[in-house]
Formats: C-alpha cells, structure tokens, sequence
C-alpha cells in the first residue's frame, strides 16, 4: 500500500500559480497517482491522473519525475473557487484500484 | 453519461434507531461501489466496497453493515445507530479495473441524536 504524505495547508493569493507536492516512497510499480479536490459539504472530484513524466489537463498539471517517489500538482492562475482539500492517492492496483485517502491538502486562496 | 444518486441529503436520527442509506449508479453495468464515511469535515474513511452483486468486503469493524441487492445498487445499513455514527456518508462508483477514477454522490449528512 503506497503511503502518501503532503502538507496539511497551504496559502496563496488569487493569480498565483500554486504546486502541492506529494511524497510516495513505495509506491509500487503498476500504481497511478491521482490527485481529488473536496469542497466542504461536497464529494470529492477527480481531477488528474498520471504515471511517469507530465500530464495535462483543462484543470491542472501533473509532474512526475523518473522515480516517481513524489508528484506535483501544478495548479496554474488559482482563483478563489480553487479554495479546497486537495488529495494525493495511490489506487491499489492489486486490489482493483481501491482508494484510501488520507488527511490531503487544505488549499487558501486568499483576494 | 454516467450519473450517481445519492440520498438522503441530510439526515437526522435518534440513538438506537435502524438506518438506510441508498445508492444508485446510472448508465455504467458492473461498477466497483464504495462507501465512504467523513468525520469531522477531513479523513474519508473507506467503510465498504463492491465490486458485484452480493460481493461487500468491509473495511473496518463497525456498527454499519452494506449490500448490494442489484448491479446498480448499493445499500449502507444499520439496526441501531449510535452517537459516534454521526458524520458525512459518501457513496462512489468506478468503473472496473485499477487505473479509473472515481465519481462521489452528493453525501448524505447524517447526526444521530
């Protein structure tokens, strides 16, 4: 099981782009790393998706470098609706893609 | 396209009373169904998952059970609710296979009382 970490909070200021990264030491060799955003009250939203390299979407980017023991969500020109959770998950791919979240990443945006 | 129904919106129960949450997916055949429940606004704890009919495996011991009487249809119960049931209950589906992502109903806030 790919254990994430991230960090609990982050601030930023509307305009600004914004990058959360996330540790995986051990992820395994067939697993994706995908990142959701939760707004209060709200179920999570996929947002992206990847495994290896860059990947981007209408929404955000993906980073991942070669030893994929971490990844970077790039989200570019925030705005005050970005303010969210953000989560870092490795699907269990021995265990059809199964989620288990942590604590993710509580996003500010502040005007 | 795919859609996912979930309700009630918000629920209100007393201690030791029965409860029933349902779930149903819309345009996909043989979803994986998850439950999930939020407390205290953080921290999604996955409680069940399905991956077919009568196919529920349990996440953690608790005092709520689930079931999946059609392909479509994902039920979280419980015969006597206690106070630290309370929370945001989440349902989700995904399609087979490890690599896709999933979609989140609504939620359903339930407080015991």
């Amino acid at each position: 099981l790919a254990k994430t970490t991230q960090p609990i909070s982050m601030d930023s200021y509307e305009g600004q782009e914004v990058n959360i990264t996330c540790s995986h030491n051990n992820i395994a060799t067939n697993d994706y790393i995908t990142w959701y955003q939760q707004f209060p009250s709200q179920g999570p939203r996929f947002i992206i998706q990847g495994y290896k390299t860059k990947v981007t979407n209408e929404v955000a980017s993906l980073f991942i470098p070669a030893d994929r023991k971490s990844s970077t969500l790039s989200l570019p020109r925030v705005s005050l609706s970005d303010t969210a959770v953000y989560y870092c998950l490795a699907p269990i791919y021995n265990q059809g893609g199964k989620l288990i979240f942590g604590q993710g990443t509580e996003l500010s945006v502040k005007p | 396209s795919q859609t996912i129904h979930q309700w009630p919106a918000t629920l209100v129960q007393p201690v030791g009373s029965p409860l029933s949450l349902e779930c149903t997916v819309e345009g996909t055949s043989n979803p994986n169904l998850y439950w999930y429940r939020q407390a205290a606004g953080r921290g999604l704890q996955l409680l069940f998952y399905s991956v077919g009919i009568g196919q529920i495996s349990s996440e953690v011991p608790q005092n709520l059970s689930a079931s999946r009487p059609q392909d479509r249809q994902f039920i979280l119960s419980s015969k006597k609710l206690l106070l630290s049931d309370s929370g945001f209950y989440l349902c989700a589906w995904s399609a087979q296979g490890p690599n896709y992502g999933y979609t989140f109903g609504s939620g359903t806030r339930l407080t015991v009382v």
